[in-house]
């Protein structure tokens, strides 16, 4: 299976302003999503990282409040722009055929 | 949309016992996922299932994909303190898609 790597791990962000968050893969993978686990609640599918075209969105997530990069086949970025206190989360991103693997998550405090 | 439930949500047992968690839904699904995710963690994969009425094991762990395609379960066997953690199903939501819908999750400690 494909190794991840995510950055940030965490960060604390001020109310208002965005952070961009990394996805790396050891190997090219056709796709890659990202999804946002809310505290103590199971993962929701963000959005589906297309190479090369815009990224595929789930129902209540928008490009605006969650830009997606995906220059190539092993590299990914999710930005959470103008950040509240309810975008508090951690996010993954997942790759693989069938989703198998699981970055080990950023975790976002927003105040 | 689709959604799973998963039972128990939560559950406590004493370390050496057997262990039983199911996940169901009200509509089909082709693959089922097992995952477990400790704290501060991504989900790690323990079982992959993609026929009706599949079992299949990974050392202390049985998972198998329901006949009716609606349900899967998970069975740890002789459970060990680092079982704990939050175990997720995941089913594939559709054909076409590579992406897949997450259970609530259930809760497992271990009690030594």
């Amino acid at each position: 299976s494909a190794v991840i790597s995510q950055k940030p791990s965490r960060d604390i962000c001020q109310r208002g302003t965005s952070l961009t968050i990394q996805c790396q893969v050891d190997s090219q993978v056709t796709m890659m999503f990202w999804y946002r686990q809310q505290p103590g609640q199971s993962l929701t599918l963000i959005a589906t990282a297309n190479q090369g075209s815009e990224a595929t969105y789930e129902s209540g997530f928008v490009i605006d409040k969650f830009p997606i990069s995906r220059p190539n086949l092993t590299f990914s970025t999710l930005t959470v722009s103008n950040m509240s206190p309810e975008d508090s989360s951690i996010y993954l991103c997942s790759v693989g055929d069938y989703g198998y693997t699981f970055g080990s998550g950023t975790r976002l405090t927003v105040v | 949309g689709q959604q799973l439930n998963q039972s128990p949500q939560s559950m406590f047992i004493q370390e050496g016992e057997d262990v039983s968690m199911n996940c169901t839904s009200s509509s089909i699904f082709n693959t089922w996922l097992w995952y477990k995710q400790d704290p501060g963690e991504g989900p790690v994969l323990l079982i992959a299932l993609y026929k009706a009425g599949e079992l299949t094991s990974n050392g202390r762990l049985t998972a198998q994909f329901g006949i009716t395609r609606k349900d899967s379960f998970l069975n740890i066997s002789a459970s060990i303190p680092s079982d704990v953690g939050i175990y997720f199903c995941a089913g594939l939501r559709d054909n076409y898609g590579q992406n897949f819908v997450f259970g609530p999750g259930t809760r497992l400690s271990v009690l030594p």
